[in-house]
């Protein structure tokens, strides 16, 4: 069984581009979160999305933001890009219905260093 | 505010010992408590989770202890081994926020061979 695929795995991009990550989840899993990780302060949620719809979000400007399809496939974007943006943005995929707040998955991560 | 307080931040224990993180949350609503496990270079990878309808859950050498009324929950890893080596997270969550995981700030063990 596949896991979560994310890509690019490394993105570099200059302060005001916009950029969009992607997120494939385990087949079957119809929910997918973002996180972005950095060390300062570690892991923080960015948004989590069910059958297409935004549920939950947290504490970013509207530069991030999200999307999925009907596939349950799912894409970040940032736009405007700072140097603070520059993280590890991970994805995280699980059922998202039955039992509550049930394993989340992660994916590898892609890198975003912004120069 | 940090939800939920993550201790040690680092931790060195010599081969066959026992590894214990500890963390503590405020929110008691809170009603869903994983560990994960992260190696340099991937996303973290879940380890062991716990309710609050349980005190203790053992998974091989992984081993939660929750404490409700503390409002504090720990990892224990039995017989720690060098491939244990990895940063440790905690994390919370609760019913219908939609795994929305609070994290701790992480604990990077080392394993002494």
């Amino acid at each position: 069984k596949a896991g979560v695929t994310q890509t690019p795995r490394y993105l570099i991009k200059t302060r005001g581009q916009q950029v969009t990550l992607s997120c494939s989840p385990i087949s079957g899993h119809r929910s997918v979160s973002w996180y972005q990780q950095t060390p300062g302060q570690g892991l923080q949620f960015l948004f989590e999305y069910f059958s297409e719809t935004q549920r939950n979000k947290g504490n970013f400007p509207g530069r991030f933001s999200g999307r999925q399809f009907s596939n349950s496939r799912s894409e970040m974007n940032v736009s405007t890009l700072e140097l603070g943006d520059s993280a590890l943005y991970l994805c995280a995929s699980s059922f998202g219905v039955g039992v509550p707040n049930t394993e989340a998955f992660f994916g590898q991560g892609t890198r975003l260093t912004v120069v | 505010q940090q939800q939920v307080k993550q201790s040690p931040q680092s931790l060195i224990v010599q081969k066959g010992g026992i590894s214990i993180i500890n963390c503590a949350y405020e929110n008691t609503a809170f009603d869903y408590f994983p560990w994960y496990q992260q190696f340099p270079g991937k996303g973290p990878a879940l380890l062991i989770a716990i309710r609050p309808d349980v005190s203790e859950k053992k998974e091989g050498r992984f081993t939660i202890s929750f404490n409700k009324s503390a409002k504090q929950f720990s990892l224990h890893i039995m017989d720690s081994q060098p491939g244990d080596s990895a940063t440790y997270f905690c994390a919370a969550s609760r019913e219908g926020n939609f795994n929305k995981f609070y994290f701790g700030s992480g604990t990077k063990l080392n394993v002494k061979p």
